[in-house]
């Protein structure tokens, strides 16, 4: 079945540094590929998304691009900030209509000022 | 974008009970889905509802052990029953954004914790 990998945290970062927090999967077909937040108490909200190969995803200075070559879906930020702490769930999903959505284990990333 | 609200936010169970976890949504949806996200680690899906048919589950879960409702196009019940301490987790409603986005909205989940 689908299955989506991530970078085993936690992560901890001061102020201003870069991140890169890796994702892999496997799928059947061309699956859309996501990036969600879990804020400290709260629900999940989508970050990014990418439905296609090569596809850019970016919000709020985070980016992810879609390559199909290497299975992959890494997030990246050039310069993160305290605000930035909680934990990042990369996702797929088929592209039938409500088709089961596969979650990877998330990883927690913490920015100390 | 949809506002979806669960009730309760949090709650302190005794093992043997059970508890009803409503999911209300804003606007109208086909398609809710009940997830689980046991302490530390990812969300699993529990199971799909429609409205006006029965709820599918997925491998692990049961009806018997968590019956769910949908009574309408905006909102749903999932009752935890006969809890255990294996029960403990955030319960969490989602709904998918429009027709075919791939995208998921998320109430901001019912954490429980089972005594």
């Amino acid at each position: 079945g689908d299955s989506v990998t991530q970078m085993e945290g936690p992560v901890t970062l001061s102020e201003e540094a870069f991140l890169t927090i890796n994702c892999t999967y496997t799928a059947t077909g061309y699956p859309s590929l996501f990036w969600y937040v879990q804020y400290p108490g709260e629900g999940l909200q989508l970050l990014l998304k990418a439905t296609k190969a090569d596809d850019k995803g970016s919000n709020k200075g985070f980016e992810a691009t879609y390559r199909k070559e290497t299975t992959s879906f890494h997030l990246e930020k050039g310069s993160v900030q305290v605000s930035d702490s909680a934990v990042y769930f990369c996702a797929l999903s088929g592209p039938l209509h409500g088709q089961n959505f596969v979650f990877g284990p998330g990883t927690r990333l913490s920015v100390l000022p | 974008s949809a506002v979806i609200s669960q009730k309760p936010s949090r709650d302190i169970c005794q093992r043997g009970t059970s508890l009803t976890i409503q999911c209300q949504v804003d606007s109208q949806v086909t398609m809710m889905f009940w997830y689980r996200q046991q302490p530390g680690q990812s969300l699993t899906l529990i199971a799909t509802a429609n409205q006006g048919s029965e709820a599918t589950y997925e491998s692990g879960f049961v009806i018997d052990k968590f019956p769910i409702s949908r009574p309408n196009l905006t909102f749903s019940t999932l009752t935890v029953s006969n809890m255990s301490p294996e029960d403990s987790s955030i319960y969490l409603c989602s709904v998918e954004a429009g027709t075919n986005t791939g995208e998921l909205f998320f109430g901001e989940g019912s954490r429980l914790t089972v005594l």
